[in-house]
């Protein structure tokens, strides 16, 4: 029972262009919501999170969106850069346990020059 | 400052054999979690520390699973006997406050049982 999915587990994008990563979840219990960036033999990283009482947050190139009727987030990253390339996870998490991370399976994201 | 270090990085085992893996939380967070990654498949949670006390460890498999936290400073995860779908990436993490968002990553053991 899988409560937060990333159903693309790869994803390739040209340099300078846009790319987006979806994550879909089940659990209306959810009320933040991360994404995560790993590097091959590295631990994921923050990158940004989302309160479920925003629809959108930005920093820098990169800007989350929740839409809490459809139970989908998805990650813009604007202009892709080679250094974006690495594996993406989405997390969440519920007020009851709200250090306790549920992710999805990854994409890896390629930027191509 | 330094991150979050686990050991080791590595650890090839037999079924039936023990392992036992280390974490290293950053200096001064109360909060340790362990989560595994099996087969490239999601990051899944394992349990949380506070200091010293298990606060949750609704995610462990099965009771061949055991992780202490001494002292409420470094934590080990025990494995005995190790089974094949043990293999994964294990994962520490700490953290300070009750975000998530700050919670920080080690760099996982990749445990392989043959």
């Amino acid at each position: 029972d899988q409560q937060v999915k990333q159903n693309s587990p790869s994803l390739s994008v040209q340099e300078g262009r846009i790319s987006i990563l979806n994550c879909d979840y089940t659990n209306s219990m959810f009320d933040y919501f991360l994404w995560y960036k790993k590097y091959p033999a590295e631990g994921p990283t923050f990158l940004i999170s989302i309160s479920s009482i925003k629809d959108k947050n930005e920093d820098g190139r990169f800007t989350v969106f929740l839409n809490k009727s459809a139970k989908h987030l998805s990650l813009h990253i604007v202009p892709s850069q080679p250094g974006d390339s690495a594996v993406y996870f989405c997390a969440a998490s519920a007020i009851q346990g709200a250090q306790k991370l549920v992710f999805g399976q990854g994409t890896r994201l390629t930027i191509n020059p | 400052e330094a991150g979050v270090t686990q050991f080791p990085s590595h650890s090839v085992i037999e079924k039936g054999q023990t392992v036992t893996l280390r974490c290293d939380p950053i200096s001064g967070h109360d909060n340790l979690y362990w989560y595994r990654r099996v087969m490239g498949k999601e990051i899944k949670f394992l349990l949380h520390f506070v200091k010293e006390s298990k606060q949750d460890e609704s995610g462990m498999p099965n009771n061949r699973f055991l992780a202490e936290r001494t002292g409420g400073t470094y934590s080990t995860l025990k494995v005995q006997p190790a089974e094949l779908e043990d293999s994964g990436v294990y994962f520490c993490a700490s953290s300070q406050g009750v975000l998530a968002g700050g919670t920080f990553f080690g760099p996982g053991t990749r445990l392989t049982v043959l």
